[in-house]
Formats: structure tokens, C-alpha cells, sequence
């Protein structure tokens, strides 16, 4: 079963440029997460989907950050403009299921993310 | 507003002994899911471990078990025959069971070891 996929690996841009990222889930999960992970920090939600809707985005930075998942597969986050404080590591996620679900179906598998460096 | 505490930033362990990583966390919910997941170098984080608050036996994979003790709020993760491999940076995640699938994580904990 492959797993979740994220590109680019890395992403070095000025602040005040735009940059975007792309995931695309494990097949058949319904659920996509995507997380920011400062260096030395923990992951932290940012946004997540159910299908093509929006579940949760209350820490998504909304001035700055958008994401979308038009067709309930893959999804995009974007930074426009960019400020230094972005610099870290944006994983993306994704279950089976979410809320109300067994465990098992909500167990979330991880990308190997996108390290962003924003000078 | 829940809350995932570890409070040791480094460990290091010999190669083949036993080490463990300590957890608490902070909830008024009495139904949820704990996790412990392995980052490393590579960045994807793996789950390792996971154990459902109402499941009073502790949950076991191979070498990674865990000490959950639910009305102390602490849930330890003990690595034992540690292997080159197992370096890496360790999150303890929460979970309510009743409020979507929001993982709140610690804020690690690297885990280095000496051959």
C-alpha cells in the first residue's frame, strides 16, 4: 500500500513570496490532515478535511494560509506572502475515517512533509 | 484546552539496554487515545504505539510498551534491546475520542544510541 505522498522534499523562498504544497492521501482515506512543525516543537494542526470539506481550520493563519482538497483526493496548502515565521516542516496526514470512528480507522499516517526555509 | 507535556528534551541509551520516555497530559475526558510516534531523520513520523484510555492492560508491540496509568494522567513509553535504529525523536499524542481527530502532541523527546 504506498503511502502518503508529499512534494517538494524542500522549499527555500524569500518572505513576502507564495509558496505552495502538495499531498495526496493514502487511497480510500477520507481524512486529510495537514500540520506545521516548528524545529524543536511538536506537530501542530493547521487544517483538517473530511472529503472535499472543511473540518477543523481554527489555527490555519487565514490572512496568510489556504488550502483546498477540490475533489476529495489530493490537497494543496499555500503560504502567500510568506513571513520568516513560516520556516518548518509542513506534514500532511491522513485516516481512514475521523471523528466517531474506531480506532483502527482513525489512526493517522504521516508524509515526509516539505521542510520550508523562508530567508 | 488539552495539553501534552514531555519533559525530557534527550535521552541517551547503550546499545541492547532498556530505556524510557515519560508522557503526561492534561484532559477532562474520560474516553481517548494515546500515541507514541517515532520521527526520524527522514521526517515521517511512524506510529509506534497506541493504547485507548478505557483498555485498563497496557499496550505492547515487540520491543515498545507503555505504562499508561490513567488517574495520574501519565503514559511512559519503555524501549527495551535498544537498537541503532530506534534513534530518533519520540512524540506522545492525545486524543478525545469525542471531539474529532485532533492530535495534540508533546514537544518530543530525542533518543540517542551509543553502540
Amino acid at each position: 500500500e504506498a503511502g502518503v505522498a508529499q512534494s517538494p522534499r524542500y522549499k527555500i523562498i524569500e518572505k513576502r513570496q507564495s509558496v505552495a504544497f502538495w499531498c495526496n492521501p493514502i487511497s480510500g482515506h477520507a481524512t486529510l490532515y495537514w500540520y506545521q512543525q516548528i524545529l524543536g516543537q511538536g506537530p501542530k494542526l493547521l487544517i483538517q478535511f473530511q472529503n472535499n470539506g472543511v473540518v477543523d481550520d481554527s489555527q490555519l493563519p487565514k490572512d496568510r494560509f489556504s488550502a483546498e482538497r477540490l475533489k476529495g483526493v489530493d490537497s494543496t496548502l499555500k503560504i502567500q506572502p510568506a513571513k520568516l515565521e513560516d520556516s518548518a516542516v509542513y506534514l500532511c496526514a491522513s485516516s481512514w475515517r475521523g471523528q466517531g470512528a474506531l480506532l483502527a480507522k482513525n489512526i493517522q499516517y504521516f508524509g515526509a512533509g516539505t521542510r520550508l526555509s523562508v530567508l | 484546552a488539552q495539553t501534552v507535556t514531555q519533559s525530557q528534551p534527550e535521552m541517551s541509551v547503550q546499545e541492547a539496554e532498556t530505556v524510557t520516555l515519560s508522557c503526561t497530559y492534561d484532559t477532562s475526558e474520560s474516553d481517548y487515545y494515546l500515541f507514541w510516534y517515532k520521527q526520524p531523520p527522514s521526517r515521517q513520523m511512524i506510529l509506534v504505539i497506541r493504547q485507548e484510555a478505557y483498555k485498563q492492560q497496557n499496550a505492547t508491540e515487540n520491543r515498545f510498551s507503555v505504562n499508561f496509568q490513567k488517574a495520574a494522567k501519565s503514559f511512559s513509553l519503555k524501549i527495551s534491546d535498544s537498537q541503532l535504529g530506534d534513534a530518533a525523536m519520540y512524540f506522545c499524542a492525545y486524543v478525545p475520542k469525542a471531539a474529532g481527530n485532533k492530535l495534540t502532541f508533546g514537544g518530543g523527546t530525542r533518543v540517542l544510541v551509543k553502540p
